[in-house]
């Protein structure tokens, strides 16, 4: 079955990178993804990253994708105080034709200034 | 254009009552899925509506639970003689599955249902 694996939480200072793990078991997984979710908001699609695919960066945004290991890290530079929030990794479900995502507990990323 | 909104956004119930929850998705989207998020957990897939296909109810976790979408519009869940495990934040997404690429979901700000 589908399990997706997160530490709970991570404080980092302000300015300092943050680096947020994730492991996955499905390994026929398609793509991997990174969400945001903020106090009282819905989750926010952050970035995503094909699975044939070992490195993808958007901005401040460093998704690195490990298959062999089955390891997902989101890294974000120079961390701000709005980045505080709980991030979730999640993975396509295959082989069922059903779309939803399995996502992981969260990691809660609190920033001190 | 609106995103996915989702009513009542915190519902008080007492044990032993019904309640039915509402998700407006973006309109055109085909795609439409519900979720559950207890406190301190991920999410935990509910059910899944695509177009006019028979919906996939596989992550229902009783008979309780229910859901119909009328269309490619509003769907309502509705979760009989609630239990106090059955609170928790109840997520609501939508996307236009016809997409084969990435499978972005865009997500609803939720409904907080806590049963007393």
């Amino acid at each position: 079955g589908e399990d997706v694996e997160q530490s709970l939480f991570l404080s980092v200072r302000e300015g300092d990178s943050s680096v947020i793990n994730c492991t996955y078991t499905d390994s026929s997984s398609t793509y991997l993804y990174w969400y945001k979710q903020e106090p009282g908001a819905g989750l926010q699609l952050l970035t995503y990253i094909f699975s044939n695919m070992d490195m993808k960066q958007d901005q401040r945004l460093t998704v690195l994708l490990n298959k062999k290991d089955k390891h997902l890290s989101l890294r974000i530079a120079d961390t701000q105080t709005g980045d505080s929030a709980i991030y979730f990794c999640a993975e396509s479900m295959r082989g069922t034709g059903r779309r939803a995502l399995t996502f992981g507990s969260g990691t809660r990323l609190q920033v001190q200034p | 254009g609106a995103g996915v909104s989702q009513s009542p956004s915190n519902k008080v119930t007492e044990k032993g009552k019904d309640v039915e929850l509402r998700c407006d998705p973006i309109s055109g989207h085909t795609a439409l899925y519900w979720y559950r998020q207890r406190l301190g957990q991920g999410l935990e897939f509910l059910i899944y509506f695509q177009g006019n296909s028979a919906p996939d109810k596989s992550g229902l976790p009783s008979d309780r639970f229910s859901a119909e979408r009328t269309g490619e519009s509003v769907s309502t869940l509705t979760i009989q003689r609630t239990q106090q495990e059955d609170s928790a934040v109840y997520l609501c997404a939508s996307n236009p599955v016809e997409s084969t690429s990435y499978n972005e979901q865009f997500f609803g700000p939720g409904t907080r249902l806590t049963v007393l």
